[in-house]
C-alpha cells in the first residue's frame, strides 16, 4: 500500500532564510509525486508535480522540490521564504497510470514565516 | 483559470439527516473524486468516479454514501443519513485525462453534524 509521511508538523523560518518541508514516500511501483498548499479557509492548490525526468522539479510561488529514489523522498524547497508562504503544506502520491488512482496524502506540515 | 467549485461552503445538519453536497468540476476533465479531511486530520480519499461509475472507493465510502453525475455538469456526494463522525471538510477534485496529471481540488463544504 501506499503511504506518505510528513515528519515534521510545524516548520518555522525567518523571512528571507532558504525553507525545507520534508516528505518520504512508499510505494510498489513507480511513483508519481505532489505538493500542494492549503491556506486558511481554502481548497488544495497544486505546487508541482514529478513524474518522471529531471530529479529537480519547479513549481508555482519560486518553489521547488528534489526527488530522491534511494532515500524515497521528495523534500519540497524554496531559496528565500515569503511571509506570504504560512500555510499548510501536503505531500500526496499516487501509483499506478490509471487516472482512478487516488491521491494519498501525508498529515501536512505547517509552515509559518516570521518576518 | 478554469476552477472546481462546491456548494454549499457551510452545511450544519442533525444527525440521521440526509445531506447532497454539490460540486461543479472543470468542464473537460474526464476524472471525478471527492476526498474529506476531518479537523486537524489528514486528506483521506473517498471515491473515484469514471465514465459514470464509480472506479474505487475507500473503506470509509460506506453504504451510507453515494455520487451521482446527474448532468453534464454537477457531481454530488450524497450521504443518507449523517452520523456525527461525517462532520469533516468535504473537498471534490476533478481531472484530466491521465494519471499524470494533477487533480484539481474545490473550496471544499465544511459539513457540520449535531
Amino acid at each position: 500500500a501506499q503511504s506518505v509521511a510528513q515528519p515534521e508538523d510545524q516548520v518555522n523560518v525567518a523571512e528571507g532564510n532558504p525553507l525545507t518541508v520534508k516528505c518520504t514516500y512508499s510505494v510498489s511501483g513507480n511513483p508519481y509525486l505532489f505538493w500542494y498548499v492549503q491556506y486558511p479557509n481554502r481548497g488544495l492548490q497544486f505546487l508541482l508535480k514529478y513524474i518522471t525526468g529531471d530529479n529537480l522539479v519547479k513549481g508555482s510561488y519560486g518553489f521547488e522540490a528534489e526527488f530522491n529514489k534511494s532515500q524515497t523522498s521528495f523534500h519540497l524547497k524554496k531559496p528565500s521564504a515569503l511571509v506570504s508562504d504560512s500555510a499548510l503544506y501536503f505531500c500526496a502520491v499516487r501509483e499506478g497510470v490509471s487516472g482512478n488512482t487516488p491521491l494519498v496524502f501525508g498529515k501536512g506540515t505547517r509552515l509559518s514565516v516570521i518576518a | 483559470e478554469p476552477e472546481v467549485t462546491q456548494t454549499p461552503s457551510h452545511q450544519v445538519t442533525q444527525m440521521g439527516q440526509e445531506v447532497i453536497l454539490r460540486c461543479v468540476p472543470i468542464s473537460n476533465h474526464l476524472y471525478f473524486y471527492w476526498y474529506r479531511q476531518i479537523l486537524g486530520q489528514k486528506v483521506e480519499f473517498l471515491v473515484s468516479f469514471y465514465n459514470n461509475e464509480i472506479s474505487e472507493k475507500s473503506e470509509i465510502f460506506d453504504d451510507q454514501f453515494s455520487v451521482e453525475r446527474p448532468d453534464g455538469s454537477n457531481f454530488t456526494l450524497k450521504i443518507r443519513s449523517t452520523k456525527l463522525e461525517d462532520s469533516a471538510m468535504y473537498f471534490c477534485a476533478s481531472g484530466a485525462e491521465s494519471s499524470y496529471n494533477e487533480q484539481f481540488f474545490g473550496p471544499g463544504t465544511r459539513l457540520t453534524v449535531l
